[in-house]
């Protein structure tokens, strides 16, 4: 199947720093990248979607100023956590979109990033 | 709104013994239907899906789903849990028309020696 990384894996950063993730579909170009947030024995929730050289769409209560994200690229996504805090710590996973088709696309799942705010 | 719930958020069951894990749905129109795996402080990984076709859909590692429109239901089982198929589990819907996923809150499969 097609691979999504994410890097870093882990990152701790002090509050009012910010953090940047990148998100990057390894072999094949993604129209849209899909950004989501896990609580601590939560489930997902979706946060943003981004589609390659457009705004990305929020979902309500995600504050745009804060977490910025850039689809610059087919192949590379970045969320930018803007003075962070830590309440802002979690666990961040990208999920790619292959295909412009909406039918029979399937998101694949990056590895997640572990966001600690300290 | 669509929604998915996963009924029992820790599950225990006996290495070799059958595993059940639930997931119901809400939705007047058929979504495409998944079950993802997570390891801890890993992503998701998928098990298996339901677009469309037969609705008894075998994934990887054994486990298998099936889909039942009366019941609204996207159940996954495996019919001898081992000791590595202790994770968390996620069922998710994905609207048709859409690329967003929706998911449940997740169930912990623990396995007992």
């Amino acid at each position: 199947g097609a691979v999504v990384s994410q890097h870093p894996s882990w990152v701790i950063c002090k509050s009012g720093t910010s953090v940047k993730i990148e998100c990057r579909s390894l072999d094949f170009q993604a129209t849209t990248m899909f950004w989501y947030r896990q609580f601590p024995k939560q489930s997902l929730m979706l946060m943003a979607t981004s589609n390659e050289g457009s705004k990305a769409t929020y979902e309500q209560g995600v504050e745009k100023d804060k977490f910025l994200i850039n689809h610059a690229s087919l192949t590379l996504s970045t969320l930018t956590v803007t003075s962070a805090h830590p309440e802002d710590s979690s666990f961040y996973i990208c999920s790619a979109a292959q295909g412009a088709s909406i039918v029979n696309t399937e998101a694949f799942f990056g590895q997640g990033t572990r966001l600690t705010v300290v | 709104a669509q929604s998915v719930t996963q009924l029992g958020s820790h599950v225990s069951v006996s290495e070799g013994a059958l595993v059940l894990l639930r997931c119901n749905y809400s939705s007047s129109v058929p979504p495409y239907l998944f079950w993802y795996v997570q390891y801890p402080n890993q992503g998701l990984q998928l098990l298996l899906k339901y677009t469309t076709g037969a609705t008894l859909v075998k994934g990887i590692n054994g486990f298998e789903a099936e889909f039942k429109k009366s019941e609204t239901s996207f159940h996954l089982t495996k019919p001898s849990a081992h000791m590595s198929d202790a994770a968390e589990y996620f069922c998710a819907v994905r609207p048709s028309g859409t690329y967003k996923y929706i998911f449940g809150t997740g169930t912990r499969l623990k396995v007992l020696a």
